[in-house]
């Protein structure tokens, strides 16, 4: 079974900083694909970034970029010139590429992180 | 706005009673996921739905069961209800056959039960 660990619970950053969250991945899989969420407040999931693993370019969504490394199974996302809106809970998640049955997402346990102005 | 909708937003209700939490998902998606997060669980993967089939059970409790209706849109019903199944109910959706991307899956605002 596919295990996602995200072992740091809470981070902080600066405002206008840039702050790195930690992400691994257990699978035996080669073709998956993994996905940060961002739960702010208003608890609703909102999708920050996806990484197909086939691809060896990291995933830039504007200020979000990740540091995908299949080899080492892990998966950072990385936050640049941070906002207040930015604080929230982030969930790493891992999803295979199978587009059929069992192409549920996996979920780490979240990491807090909060914005200091 | 992810376009995926759930109702109620909140419910409230006793022990032993069961409940219906309904998912429109978004226009022209077919899958239709079930994800509970509670503070002790996280996020856990309940039950999915594909064109109306079911396609894959995850963590749910044989008192919980679900269905996906022609219109797409789909129901979790969770009866003898329990103290432990207060929780954020989310719904998600994919696989769009028009949009190619069918990997990504957006979620709905969920719903919050407690049981009191």
């Amino acid at each position: 079974a596919q295990t996602v660990t995200q072992s740091q619970p809470e981070m902080s950053v600066q405002e206008a900083e840039t702050v790195t969250l930690s992400c691994t991945y257990d699978t035996s899989e080669s073709d998956y694909y993994l996905f940060w969420y961002k739960q702010p407040p208003s608890r609703q999931m909102i999708l920050v970034i996806r990484q197909e693993a086939y691809k060896q370019q990291n995933a830039t969504e504007n200020r979000f970029s990740v540091n995908f490394q299949k080899a080492a199974k892990s998966f950072s996302l990385k936050i640049s010139d941070s906002q207040l809106g930015d604080a929230a809970m982030y969930f790493c998640a891992y999803r295979n590429a199978y587009t059929g049955a069992n192409s549920k997402l996996t979920f780490g346990k979240g990491i807090t992180l909060s914005v200091r102005p | 706005d992810s376009g995926v909708t759930q109702t109620p937003k909140h419910l409230i209700t006793a022990t032993g009673q069961r409940v219906t939490l309904r998912c429109s998902p978004r226009s022209g998606d077919l899958s239709v996921y079930w994800y509970q997060q509670s503070l002790d669980q996280g996020l856990q993967f309940l039950i999915q739905y594909y064109n109306g089939e079911e396609r894959a059970k995850g963590n749910i409790l044989e008192r919980f069961s679900a269905q996906q209706f022609p219109d797409l849109h789909s129901e979790l019903n969770l009866s003898s209800l329990e103290l432990g199944d207060s929780a954020l109910y989310f719904c998600a959706s994919s696989a769009n056959p028009r949009q190619g991307r069918t990997d990504t899956q957006y979620f709905g605002p969920g719903t919050r039960l407690t049981v009191l």
